[in-house]
């Protein structure tokens, strides 16, 4: 079974609007970490934003943000004013355990392109 | 701060040839990840390192795939024989292994074609 289910292929977002990426996740853990990473079209993966499950607050980091609801197992990324430099792939990734050293599966990710 | 040094960038090889990528994590970090990607796929994770201690290498595809790590500020992931299906980008990625919100920083990549 997939653990990290990133159900939208392609998202097209107007600039300076706000766009959502959905991410949902599976596991047993009580403990875990999930990350956003971002990989423009020259290839490197960027890491934007981190929600801890024991986390109360919603991560925010400048222009992103996660809509985390435990409950239903979605880390959601919301972009708000889009940019065209926010043109990329964004992968959710999900690391469990409590000890951080274990590995972090990934999403198939989201390809966002943003119109002008 | 140097981030994740990977060489080479590129590699083009014929089929069959040994192939070595290698990569310097950055400096504290304690855990070293290979990870692949290719259009069907994804982002798979072939093996990591926790203190130069491989804890997982289920994902190495088969044993043409082996990785070493002999010190800190080093690893090698090495395909011999090499087949034209391993073509892919590899990355290695470093990360600070008791840090929670530690996230994985990631090399350019090496981009491997196998003819």
């Amino acid at each position: 079974a997939q653990k990290i289910t990133q159900t939208q292929p392609g998202m097209f977002v107007q600039e300076k609007e706000a766009v959502t990426l959905d991410c949902t996740y599976d596991t047993s853990d009580q403990s875990y970490g999930l990350f956003w990473y971002k990989q423009p079209s020259s290839g490197e993966m960027i890491f934007l934003i981190y929600q801890g499950s024991y986390d109360e607050q919603n991560a925010t980091e400048g222009r992103y943000s996660l809509n985390f609801q435990k409950a239903r197992k979605s880390a959601n990324l919301v972009i708000s004013a889009s940019q065209l430099g926010d043109s990329a792939m964004y992968f959710c990734a999900m690391r469990e355990g409590r000890d951080n050293a274990g590995k972090s599966t990934f999403g198939d990710g989201t390809t966002l392109t943003v119109k002008p | 701060d140097a981030g994740v040094i990977q060489s080479p960038r590129h590699e083009v090889t014929e089929m069959g040839q040994e192939v070595t990528l290698r990569c310097k994590p950055i400096s504290g970090h304690n855990s070293l990840f290979w990870y692949r990607q290719t259009m069907m796929r994804g982002l798979e994770l072939l093996i990591y390192f926790n203190n130069n201690v491989p804890i997982d290498d289920s994902g190495m595809p088969e044993d043409r795939f082996s990785a070493k790590m002999p010190n800190a500020s080093f690893s090698t992931l090495k395909i011999q024989p090499s087949e034209p299906r391993d073509s892919a980008v590899y990355f290695c990625a470093s990360s600070f292994s008791g840090r929670e919100r530690s996230p994985l920083h990631f090399g350019n990549g090496t981009r491997l074609t196998v003819t």
